[in-house]
């Protein structure tokens, strides 16, 4: 079946310091690839997604790339804020199936 | 954009009575929708897959009597916690599918706690 796996956490960083969240991916097929943000006692927001190989999301200064031969999904950003403090979470939906399959959830702390 | 609503945001009730949560598409029309269940700093857990104008579809281990959905209408999918007890407490969080985007969007969440 389909799974997510992302990099455990927490994750603390200073502010401006550069961030990585690993995320990797087993699916059959060609799946869309998601990254969510959860700030405290709300729902998902949809961050940045990639619907196919190569493809590169991007948005508020975060970025992933669709990596296929690696089964990928990174999801980076230069300089973090402390308003960049949230749950991410890492997800994938298949296009025939559309459940999400969501990771662990990673979650970031920016101090100033 | 595709807005996805859930009310309440959040209740309390007592041991034994049933709760029901709504989920609205705002500005589409979805003939899918998903629920699901958030522990505290834990991910989401898929419960099921509601489909309008029939049944809805449990993950395995999901009580079926316990949580039940409606899909009345292409724009309101309903929860109802029967019964509901201490261990039922938490985030429950719907979504709304847009296949032509491939995307879901997900409501605000509802916190529910039970005394």
């Amino acid at each position: 079946g389909n799974s997510v796996t992302q990099m455990e956490g927490p994750v603390t960083l200073s502010e401006e310091a550069f961030l990585t969240i690993n995320c990797t991916y087993t699916a059959t097929g060609y799946p869309s690839l998601f990254w969510y943000v959860q700030y405290p006692g709300e729902g998902l927001q949809l961050l940045l997604k990639a619907t196919k190989a190569d493809d590169k999301g991007s948005n508020k200064g975060f970025e992933a790339t669709y990596r296929k031969e690696t089964t990928s999904f990174h999801l980076e950003k230069g300089s973090v804020q402390v308003s960049d403090s949230a749950v991410y979470f890492c997800a994938l939906v298949h296009t025939n199936a559309g459940k999400s399959t969501f990771g662990d959830g990673t979650t970031l702390t920016v101090k100033p | 954009g595709a807005v996805v609503s859930q009310h309440p945001s959040w209740v309390i009730c007592k041991s034994g009575t049933s709760v029901k949560i709504e989920c609205r598409s705002l500005d589409f029309q979805a003939t899918t929708m998903f629920w699901y269940r958030q522990f505290p700093k834990q991910s989401l857990m898929l419960m099921a897959t509601s489909n309008e104008g029939s049944k809805a579809t449990y993950e395995q281990g999901v009580e079926k009597d316990k949580f039940l959905i409606n899909h009345a209408s292409l724009t309101l999918s309903t929860l109802t916690v029967t019964s509901a007890h201490p261990e039922d407490s938490s985030f429950y969080i719907c979504s709304a599918i847009v296949y032509k985007y491939n995307e879901q969007f997900f409501g605000p969440g509802t916190r529910l706690t039970v005394l």
